[in-house]
């Protein structure tokens, strides 16, 4: 069974301050990985899905790399900003079919 | 852009009540799920749906139902709601397949 971890629970940085979210995962027989951004009381939002065949995705100050063989993602985000701030949680299929094994989330918030 | 509505953001009812919570997508997608959120236990997923009047059982199916008869529309049902389903509801949907899922805003159902 797919497990998902994404350690530590929370992170606190300084405003500008590159920093490096971490995601891993049991199973590395993977279609995809997803990365998602959630705000207090709120829903998901989609950040970035990266392909198994791919070893980076890029949306503006965000990166996302998969090292699949080492069970491993990790989401770069740069320059941080106070709006930078919010939960961020990293999913997997599991298998062929569409349904997410999700990590516990990572909640940062981001020092003026 | 995708977009996926849920009927309302909050909602306080009554032990012993019927609960309907209803999610609509514009996308045309095949596959909608319903999730649900809660403190160190993270996301988990309810029921799924991969086509109209297609189900299949997450892996907290206890206590709920689903209906699924348009393909826009997927619907949670608590045929008697109790206090330990008070919770956030989070409904998402996708394209047939391991895709990138989208999520609605969520509904922080309190049972009472």
């Amino acid at each position: 069974k797919q497990e998902v971890t994404q350690i530590p629970a929370a992170l606190s940085v300084p405003e500008g301050e590159n920093l490096v979210l971490n995601c891993s995962f049991t199973d590395s027989a993977i279609y995809n990985l997803q990365w998602f951004r959630q705000d207090p009381g709120k829903g998901l939002t989609s950040l970035l899905l990266i392909q198994s065949s791919q070893r980076e995705q890029t949306s503006g100050r965000l990166n996302a790399s998969l090292d699949k063989s080492s069970g491993r993602s990790t989401l770069y985000i740069a320059a941080s900003q106070p709006g930078d701030s919010a939960t961020y949680l990293c999913a997997v299929p599991a298998g062929a079919n569409s349904k997410l094994t999700f990590g516990k989330g990572i909640t940062l918030s981001v020092r003026p | 852009d995708v977009k996926v509505t849920q009927s309302s953001r909050y909602l306080v009812k009554r032990t012993g009540e019927k609960v309907f919570l209803e999610c609509v997508q514009d996308m045309d997608h095949e596959n909608m799920f319903w999730y649900r959120q809660d403190p160190g236990l993270g996301l988990r997923l309810i029921y799924f749906s991969y086509d109209v009047k297609m189900k299949e059982k997450g892996d907290i199916p206890e206590g709920y139902s689903v209906s699924r008869e348009k393909k826009e529309r997927f619907s949670l049902i608590l045929e008697s709601a109790s206090t330990n389903q008070t919770s956030m509801y989070l409904c998402a949907s996708s394209l047939r397949g391991p895709n990138e899922q989208f999520f609605g805003p969520g509904t922080r159902l309190t049972v009472l």
